[in-house]
């Protein structure tokens, strides 16, 4: 079974804080998302990669960036977070093979900033 | 503007009702359709559909997709309380990078014993 995990579960940080959610998925996979859910608007996509060190902006790319320097590690930074920014954190793998589209995702970083 | 349109947003039901949940989308170069079920953790994944009229099934779950009309349902009969989820509708775009997916709002379904 494929794994995704989340460093933290639940995570409070404070305004102007450089904050590093990290994700890592133990299926080889190229593709990885980072996604935030907030109540009525549904997953929006953050930043996602289709390699070690590509990277391409999603929807709302805006107060964060990513890093991907190994396959099955890839981090969201919040270079300084705002009360905007309090969320669910939800990353994502996806093997590019075979015509699969399934994502798995991780358990969920819940941000609060206060 | 919402490429797919999840409905409805939320919906309260008993023990035993069945539901239909809607998943309509607009996506230039359609792919594939999925549906997740998300409990107070990560969504998990239940169905992917890719050709119209060919029912998907995973016991009293089932669902279809028409791709002539742009949407999707997703069927649960005889609902039980472990139901409760929201239900996550996303649709894969071909012409895009990555084929990446395009996400609904989610259907809140709440099952009351």
């Amino acid at each position: 079974d494929v794994k995704v995990t989340q460093s933290s579960r639940y995570l409070v940080k404070r305004t102007g804080e450089k904050v590093f959610l990290e994700c890592v998925q133990d299926m080889d996979h190229e593709n990885m998302f980072w996604y935030r859910q907030d109540p009525g608007l549904g997953l929006r996509l953050i930043y996602f990669s289709y390699d070690v060190k590509m990277k391409e902006k999603g929807d709302i790319p805006e107060g964060y960036s990513v890093s991907r320097e190994k396959k099955e590690r890839f981090s969201l930074i919040l270079e300084s977070a705002s009360t905007n920014q309090t969320s669910m954190y939800l990353c994502a793998s996806r093997i590019l093979a075979g015509g699969k589209n399934e994502q798995f995702f991780g358990p969920g970083t819940r941000l609060t900033v206060l | 503007e919402d490429k797919v349109v999840q409905s409805p947003l939320s919906l309260v039901v008993h023990e035993g009702d069945t539901v239909t949940l809607n998943c309509s989308y607009e996506v230039t170069n359609f792919r594939s359709l999925l549906w997740y079920k998300q409990e107070k953790k990560a969504p998990t994944f239940l169905f992917m559909l890719t050709s119209s009229g060919i029912e998907k099934k995973s016991g009293r779950l089932s669902s279809i997709l028409d791709k002539k009309e742009l949407f999707s349902i997703l069927n649960i009969t005889a609902t039980q309380t472990g139901d409760s989820a929201i239900y996550l509708c996303a649709v894969v775009d071909r012409g895009s990078t990555l084929g990446r997916l395009y996400f609904g709002r989610g259907t809140q379904l709440t099952v009351w014993p």
